[in-house]
Order: C-alpha cells, then structure tokens, then sequence
C-alpha cells in the first residue's frame, strides 16, 4: 500500500518564476491537504482539497493555488515566487471530515528561491 | 502569536532520562494529533486523543489530552537515541480536516 507521494523532492527557482508541485494521496483517501513549512518552524496549512474543490483555506495569497484531478490527486501552484517562499511543501492525505482528523504526510518538497 | 505553544523548544539529554513535551492553547480542539518528524522528511503520526482526559501509551512514550481538550503533553521514558526528532503537535478545531501545529519541540537524545 503506497503512502503519500510527492514530486519533485527538490526545486530551485529564482523570484518571479512560477512552480508547481504535485502529490498523490494515499489509497483509499478522497482528501489532499498542502502545508509550508519553513526552517525550524512547525507546518502552516495553506488549503484542502475535497471533490475537485478547494474546501478550506490558510492566511496565504492568492498567488497560493491548487488543483485536485479526478484520481484525488493534487496540485499546489505558486506565481510570482518570493523569497519567503523557500520553504518544505507538504502535502497529506486523509479521509473527509473524519472525527480524528488524522493526516498522513508525503516526504515533502524542498522548494528554494533564489 | 502560534494557536499552539508547544515547549520547550529544543532538548537535549542523555540517553536514559525521561522528559516531558507540553503543548498548549487557550482554544478548544476536537481531537489533537502528536507528529515526529525526521530531518527532510515529513512528519509521521504517533498518535491522536480525541477525549479530554484521554491517556495513550505507545512503549515508552505516553500522551495526555487535557480535561477541557485544550492542551496535552507527550512523556517518553528512558529515551534513547532512536528518540531524536522534532516532536510536533496538531489540533483539530470543528469541521474540516485542516491542522493547526504547534511550532515544535528538537528533541536530541546522547548516547
């Protein structure tokens, strides 16, 4: 049973270029949820994706976007890098609305802006 | 100001001692989530306690949700080096799955 994965596991960019990172959840779950977390800091949620929408979303800007195809997988796009963007991206899977509200996380992508 | 303190920030022992995580918050959480997450890597779930009061115990490790599910903690006994790690907590707040971590806790554990 595969677990969450992610692609690709490293990326450099310079400001101003856009990027897309991708995710696939793991079997049997309908929601993918994307984190950033920055060095030495815990993750902060960025937005969740359920039945090809957007459900929730953090305090990040627009120029934060995603996608979630048919297969459940997903997408998390960035526009207009910055340098703040540097970061690990996470993305977990879980069941929608589950009482426990348990996530499994991918390995992450480390994203860095130059 | 993080929803959730989780302190201390950084520990370092020896190999044998026990110590004590604490993650708290003035907010409410349906259920909360302990993470231990290796350098480069994603976080991995240790457990989740969803009722105040609630005790779990995984070998050497325990983990208390607070009365009023405000707050928990994480025990590990005699730890060892296999214990290093940043130790992070999430909280579930109403519907939705989305997680709210505390800023974590680097955990290093001497041989």
């Amino acid at each position: 049973d595969a677990g969450v994965t992610q692609s690709p596991t490293h990326l450099i960019k310079t400001r101003g270029q856009q990027v897309t990172l991708r995710c696939s959840p793991k079997s049997g779950h309908d929601t993918v949820s994307w984190y950033q977390q920055a060095l030495g800091q815990g993750p902060q949620f960025i937005f969740q994706y359920y039945e090809e929408e957007e459900r929730q979303r953090g305090n990040f800007p627009d120029r934060f976007s995603g996608h979630q195809f048919p297969n459940y997988s997903s997408e998390l796009n960035v526009n207009a890098l910055l340098l703040g963007d540097s970061a690990l991206y996470l993305c977990a899977s879980s069941l929608v609305d589950r009482v426990t509200g348990e996530q499994f996380f991918g390995p992450g992508t480390r994203l860095t802006v130059l | 100001t993080q929803l959730l303190e989780q302190s201390p920030q950084f520990l370092s022992i020896q190999e044998g001692e026990n110590l004590t995580v604490y993650c708290n918050s003035s907010s409410v959480f349906s259920s909360l989530q302990w993470y231990r997450q290796e350098p480069g890597e994603g976080p991995v779930l240790l457990v989740t306690v969803v009722t105040g009061g609630e005790v779990k115990k995984l070998k050497r490790l325990t983990f208390q949700f607070g009365d009023a599910r405000k707050d928990s903690s994480l025990h590990i006994t005699a730890a060892q080096p296999g214990d290093t790690g940043l130790y992070l907590c999430a909280g579930k707040m109403g519907a939705g799955n989305m997680l709210t971590f505390g800023g974590g806790t680097r955990l290093m554990v001497k041989p």
